[in-house]
Order: C-alpha cells, then structure tokens, then sequence
C-alpha cells in the first residue's frame, strides 16, 4: 500500500475550518483514501473515506486531487472535541487489505 | 454505524499471567479481523490478521506463540498475551470489517484494552 505524509502538528481556531493536508505521491489507481482519528486513549474513529471523488458526510469533507497524489479533510467548524491525531491511509480493496497507520497529524483547536 | 467491542478495557495483572481480551462485531459480521498495539506517544501497529475459521497471520517480528489469536466465529475475535510480561504492557486495538458489503468498506475499531503487568 501507497505510503503518506502528514505534517505533525497543525492548530486550528475553535469555529474555523481545519484543513488538513495528506500526500500520497505513489498512491495507485485502485486504492483508497482513508481518514481516521485518535483521541486519547481511545480508538481510531472512522472519518470518510474515497476513491477519486470528493466525499461529503456528516463529519467531513474530502477533496482529492485530479491525479490523486495528495488529499485535504476538511472539518467545516472545528470544535474543542476535534482535537485528535488524524491519520490519512491509503488501503486497496481487496478484502484482505490492510489499514497502516503512520504518525498522523495532531490536531489541536483552541478557544 | 458499525460498532466493534472491545473487551476489557483495561486490566491489571502479574507477570506470568495469561490475558484474554475479547472482540465483537455488533452489528455486522466480519469474516476479518486486525490485531493493533500500540506504545505511548507512537502510532497503531497492527500486529495480526484474523480471518474466521483460518489461521490468523502474524505481522513480522510478532511472536505467534506469545500473542494466540481465535477467530472462531463472524462476530468474535480474541487474543490472548500468554505468559505476560511487563514489556507486554501496551494498548492492544482490535478492527472489524464488514466483509458482506465490498472490499472497500471502512474498518472499525474498539475502544481498545489497556493492559499493565506487573
């Protein structure tokens, strides 16, 4: 699988939106781009995941390039509770496909 | 949503002592399943693959014998740290996938199992 770079840490304004950038320059056509989060002490919470479309839910959205070499989550209106480690992952999907984590970005929001 | 289980969410033991810590898919079935650990202030490593009613397989440098995985139905993985140890101590992460909806489908995760040996 397609390997990532995040940049470690990013700040973000409580109310503002939090753009956070992912490259993933040898990403191949049938991968996947996921997007997951870590509070402390918890488990990785599933964002939104896409091929080569923008994805929109309830949490998120996902803008993936045309050539698909790099991605930005966006979280609209950041609030105190999104402060987390994001982890942007390229998966195929295959059914035996793995999901690898690198070392995310920190995310912190602040009054 | 899909929700995955994870059972317990932390436990305290002597060293020696063998742990079991449970994992359940609520609301779908998995016909997979991963095994993470993680270290303080690191990121997940998955430490195994289960797939149900097949062998699990090991992450290199996992210690198949130390980390004994049963993947024995569609909705229950566990792993057992036998003969734990302090250096065992860790945030052991279990994920689920729904495997009847597509490869593409996102995997969940538990809330995770502290574990301390002492």
């Amino acid at each position: 699988d397609a390997k990532t770079t995040q940049p470690p840490s990013m700040d973000c304004a409580e109310g503002r939106a939090a753009n956070l950038p992912c490259n993933h320059s040898t990403i191949s056509g049938n991968e996947y781009v996921y997007w997951y989060r870590q509070i402390h002490s918890q488990g990785p919470q599933y964002i939104i995941h896409g091929l080569k479309n923008n994805e929109t839910n309830e949490m998120a959205s996902l803008i993936i390039t045309e050539d698909r070499k790099s991605s930005t989550l966006i979280l609209p209106h950041a609030t105190l509770r999104d402060t987390a480690v994001y982890y942007c992952i390229v998966r195929g999907a295959g059914t035996a496909s793995k999901l690898t984590f690198g070392t995310g970005t920190r995310l912190q929001v602040t009054l | 949503g899909a929700v995955v289980s994870q059972h317990p969410s932390w436990v305290i033991c002597k060293s020696g002592t063998s742990v079991k810590i449970e994992c359940r898919s609520l609301d779908f079935q998995a016909t997979t399943m991963f095994w993470y650990r993680q270290f303080p202030k690191q990121s997940l490593m998955l430490m195994a693959t289960s797939n149900e009613g097949s062998k699990a397989t090991y992450e290199q440098g996992v210690e198949k014998d130390k980390f004994l995985i049963n993947h024995a139905s569609l909705t229950l993985s566990t792993l057992t740290v036998t003969s734990a140890h302090p250096e065992d101590s860790s945030f052991y992460i279990c994920s689920a996938r729904d495997g009847g909806r597509g490869g593409n489908q996102p995997q969940h995760f538990g809330d995770g199992t502290r574990l301390s040996i002492l």
